[in-house]
């Protein structure tokens, strides 16, 4: 059964700093690695989705990185902004190609201080 | 990508009472996901939604509790019977697209 740990669970940083999001999953035999933010009380924000044939992705300041051997992700914020405040959800599918159901960590919560 | 709207957007209810929870996609799609989120937690699936087949659903969820309804490639329900307060919860629709998934905005449920 696939398991997703997400460290740290909270996060403070002061508006500008770079800062790094970890990701990890039981199960290397996956073929894709998604990130999400989620505002409070609201849905899910897809940010980025790795391949697994991808070592990274990028999106703006966001880079996401995926090591499928050592089973680990990280998401780079670059020049954090009071609006990066949210939490951040890593997920794996379920199990095999072509399974759309997911696996989620519990998240980072990151609060940006201006 | 999909564009997925919910309807509500949130609800109080009281106790024993149901609650049914739309979920709209701009696009036809062959599964549709519905994912509870308890206070405090990450996402847990409920079931599987396909088109014209029964709803699957995961370990610790029943079909009584948490029926579902598929009626065409576009849309699906879930009630939420018998409401309790352990039933507040964010429920989130969402579907796959190329691997990718896509989610609604969520209904946020307060049990009273």
């Amino acid at each position: 059964k696939q398991e997703v740990t997400q460290i740290p669970a909270a996060l403070s940083v002061p508006e500008g700093e770079n800062l790094v999001l970890n990701c990890s999953f039981t199960d290397s035999a996956i073929y894709n690695l998604q990130w999400f933010r989620q505002d409070p009380g609201k849905g899910l924000t897809s940010l980025l989705l790795i391949q697994s044939s991808q070592r990274e992705q990028t999106s703006g300041r966001l880079n996401a990185s995926l090591d499928k051997s050592s089973g680990r992700s990280t998401l780079y914020i670059a020049a954090s902004q009071p609006g990066d405040s949210a939490t951040y959800l890593c997920a794996v599918p379920y199990s095999g190609a072509g399974s759309y159901q997911l696996t989620f960590g519990k998240g980072t919560k990151l609060s940006v201080i201006p | 990508s999909a564009v997925i709207s919910q309807k509500p957007s949130r609800d109080i209810c009281q106790r024993g009472t149901s609650l049914t929870i739309q979920c709209q996609v701009d696009s036809q799609v062959t599964m549709m996901f519905w994912y509870r989120q308890q206070p405090g937690q990450s996402l847990t699936l409920i079931a599987t939604a396909n088109q014209g087949s029964e709803a699957t659903y995961e370990s610790g969820f029943v079909i009584d509790k948490f029926p579902i309804s598929r009626p065409n490639l576009t849309f699906s329900t879930l009630t939420v019977s018998n409401m309790s307060p352990e039933d507040s919860s964010i429920y989130l629709c969402s579907v796959g697209d190329s691997y990718e998934q896509y989610f609604g905005p969520g209904t946020r449920l307060t049990v009273t």
